[in-house]
């Protein structure tokens, strides 16, 4: 398994202001991966990050709203930029354990935009 | 594309009554299945996963088997207890290329009354 830290836990911001957030593995993993999920919603991934090259992204989601930052094999921070309330969400990492096809989450960061 | 469709909620349940969720999932080839699931205020948790026909994963009381003539991997718990009211995820995992990528279901919230 992995284990997987996320900071900050929560946080409540005013908008137009952008927050950073920060994700550590106890283990050195090749991919990482940032989820989105809206109240009530359902986990919608953001992009996939690996280190030593740009982040992927997925339809919807772009570099200059949540830019990524991978610098080395157990950390990354997504970026929340220019926040809006439609990006009150609970945003997650994740990563696939080694050796198997098993993804771990942490435990969220619940943002919350005035 | 890959999808999975979970049972409408909220499901309502008393204690150690028996407890079905249905998955359903739509995808090519023989991908991976999970079930995680996510308590009040906190953030994804693996519960169990399967990933070949016919395997049964198990954890905390709660099955699934993976049903390759059915497409379905429907969780199952005996007996439950108030402790398990969370939302419940069902979900497919393939490989594209290098990525491993997680298709969610909506989640079903379940409450088990005392």
């Amino acid at each position: 398994s992995a284990v997987i830290s996320q900071k900050p836990s929560r946080d409540i911001c005013q908008r137009g202001t952008s927050l950073t957030i920060q994700c550590q593995v106890d283990s050195q993993v090749t991919m990482m991966f940032w989820y989105r999920q809206q109240p009530g919603q359902s986990l919608t991934l953001i992009a996939t990050a690996n280190q030593g090259s740009e982040a992927t992204y997925e339809s919807g989601f772009v570099i200059d709203k949540f830019p990524i930052s991978r610098p080395n094999l157990t950390f990354s921070t997504l970026t929340v930029s220019n926040m809006s309330p439609e990006d009150s969400s609970i945003y997650l990492c994740s990563v696939v354990a080694p050796s198997t096809d098993t993804q771990y989450f942490g435990p969220g960061t619940r943002l919350t935009v005035l | 594309g890959d999808s999975v469709t979970q049972m409408e909620g909220p499901v309502t349940l008393s204690e150690e009554a028996f407890l079905t969720i249905n998955c359903t999932y739509t995808a090519t080839g023989y991908p991976s299945l999970f079930w995680y699931v996510q308590y009040p205020g906190e953030g994804l948790q693996l519960l169990l996963k399967a990933t070949k026909a016919d395997d049964k994963g198990s954890n905390k009381g709660f099955e699934a088997t993976y049903r390759k003539e059915t497409t379905s991997f429907h969780l199952e718990k005996g007996s439950v207890q108030v402790s398990d009211s969370a939302v419940y995820f069902c979900a497919l995992s393939r490989s594209s290329g290098s990525a491993r990528q997680l298709t969610f279901g909506s989640g079903t919230q379940l409450t088990v009354l005392p």
